[in-house]
């Protein structure tokens, strides 16, 4: 079965500096976010991306961070300077989302990745 | 303010007891609700997905309920086996229009012993 594939597996980086976690959605599918989970607290949305840009985002998602679909393949989260505060897993998910009417449909699952876990030091 | 509430945040069964795990959310306007299981150090998976008109949903041992009108979900576990330890986390898709931001709930957590 098709996975969402996330690299690193984990990532050291010194503060200040900048980070991009990668992340390959399943190839047919048509919407992808990126959602963090601090240790020990509930996973937090960050942002959703469809049509090459951003559909949504979450106030965590603050001029910091940046998304992008470089090519075909790819999508990636990159943190500008990061914080202590950003150490977290970071996931990525895709869906393969359809139309019905006008409305977005929103029952099809989310496909994560087993996530990035960042470390600032 | 949007919310998702879980409930026990712990729980430790025998191998092969049932369980239910309970989940009262305020999501305004609300989209659907779904069930993910996330085992350690691994990303959530989907066990179900029910929208506003569904009341019950199986995925094999799995079946979870909806009270639209009270506004809370269970997720009832059959026969549970070792492998079942994990988090199970109760999310709620909030909007119309475009596809929206889930609110995950703190989830529970699910302990299994021989």
């Amino acid at each position: 079965e098709p996975e969402v594939t996330q690299t690193p597996s984990h990532q050291v980086t010194q503060m200040g500096q900048e980070v991009i976690l990668r992340c390959v959605p399943i190839s047919n599918h048509l919407y992808f976010y990126w959602y963090r989970q601090i240790l020990g607290q509930k996973v937090e949305f960050l942002v959703s991306f469809y049509n090459n840009e951003i559909s949504e985002k979450s106030e965590i998602f603050d001029d910091q961070f940046s998304v992008e679909r470089p090519d075909g393949s790819n999508f990636t989260l990159k943190i500008r300077s990061t914080k202590l505060e950003d150490s977290a897993m970071y996931f990525c998910a895709s869906t393969r989302s359809g139309f019905s009417g006008q409305r977005l449909r929103s029952d099809q699952p989310q496909h994560f990745g087993d996530g990035t876990r960042l470390s600032i030091l | 303010k949007n919310q998702v509430e879980q409930s026990p945040q712990s729980l430790i069964i025998l191998e092969g007891k049932n369980c239910t795990l309970q989940c009262n959310y305020t999501v305004s306007p609300f989209s659907n609700l779904r069930w993910y299981k996330q085992d350690t150090g691994r990303g959530p998976v989907s066990l179900t997905i029910m929208t506003f008109s569904e009341n019950t949903k199986s995925n094999g041992r799995y079946t979870a309920t909806l009270d639209a009108d009270t506004k809370q979900s269970s997720l009832h576990i059959t026969a549970s086996q070792l492998s079942d330890s994990a988090s199970y986390i109760c999310v709620v898709t909030s909007g119309e229009g475009g596809y929206n931001k889930l609110i995950f709930g703190a989830g529970t957590r699910l302990a299994v012993h021989p």
